[in-house]
């Protein structure tokens, strides 16, 4: 089972507030976890990025918090501002053979409110 | 400046007519992908290649082809096979698969079906 499961479908947030996204996966195969933030009509761009060996990883104002034993983790934008309007989608990404394959969460619609 | 790019923009087609989108990337990528992206869903692996004259199928195959006759080209046809054509879509390469590397998007095509 290679799914990833992402909540809140879409968040509202007011300016300055914390947004927090969550995700949840089946398989421990993942070695890897990218976040991706997409624009409308726009492709989709890495965000950041997180072993599994790693608990944490902050760049700026983004964190990804990882929990191994309940195959959890989550993206944490502090100060959240308008530009940051945009889907987000976690994902899990996996060794298929010679190849590599990232299998993505449905995302997550976030507003942030002026 | 180096990126990857997919036309047309915006395509619509009839019922029953096959239809090919253009994605070139000149990253020297050797990896490229196509993804479908559905409102409210996240992006599913349609095909995917490793190396030129390479390509492998990915979770949503059915009524698609590829071809990878460049390392810059990966053009997707959307087969009149395709059930349910209309949606967004993208393509993607990174520096290779054996490895967990970066996936950069193009701005998408946005397939219209009637």
């Amino acid at each position: 089972q290679q799914q990833v499961k992402q909540s809140p479908q879409s968040l509202i947030v007011q300016k300055g507030g914390i947004s927090i996204i969550n995700c949840a996966y089946e398989n421990t195969a993942f070695d890897y976890f990218p976040w991706y933030q997409q624009f409308p009509g726009k492709g989709p761009a890495l965000l950041i990025a997180i072993r599994p060996d790693v608990s944490e990883k902050k760049e700026g104002r983004f964190t990804i918090s990882f929990n191994k034993s309940a195959k959890q983790f989550s993206l944490h934008i502090m100060d959240s501002q308008p530009g940051d309007s945009a889907t987000y989608f976690c994902a899990g990404d996996i060794s298929s053979g010679s190849a590599r394959q990232l299998t993505f969460g449905s995302g997550t619609q976030l507003t942030v409110l002026p | 400046d180096g990126g990857i790019t997919q036309s047309p923009k915006y395509l619509f087609r009839k019922e029953g007519q096959n239809v090919t989108l253009s994605c070139e990337q000149n990253l020297n990528h050797d990896a490229m992908y196509w993804y479908r992206q559905d409102p409210g869903q996240g992006l599913r692996l349609i095909y995917y290649s490793q190396i030129v004259n390479d390509f492998q199928k990915g979770d949503i195959a059915e009524g698609y082809s590829v071809s990878r006759e460049k390392k810059e080209s990966f053009p997707l046809t959307v087969t009149s096979a395709q059930k349910n054509p209309t949606a967004f879509y993208l393509c993607a390469s990174s520096l290779g698969t054996g490895a967990y590397y970066e996936q950069y998007f193009g701005p998408g095509t946005r397939l219209t079906v009637t």
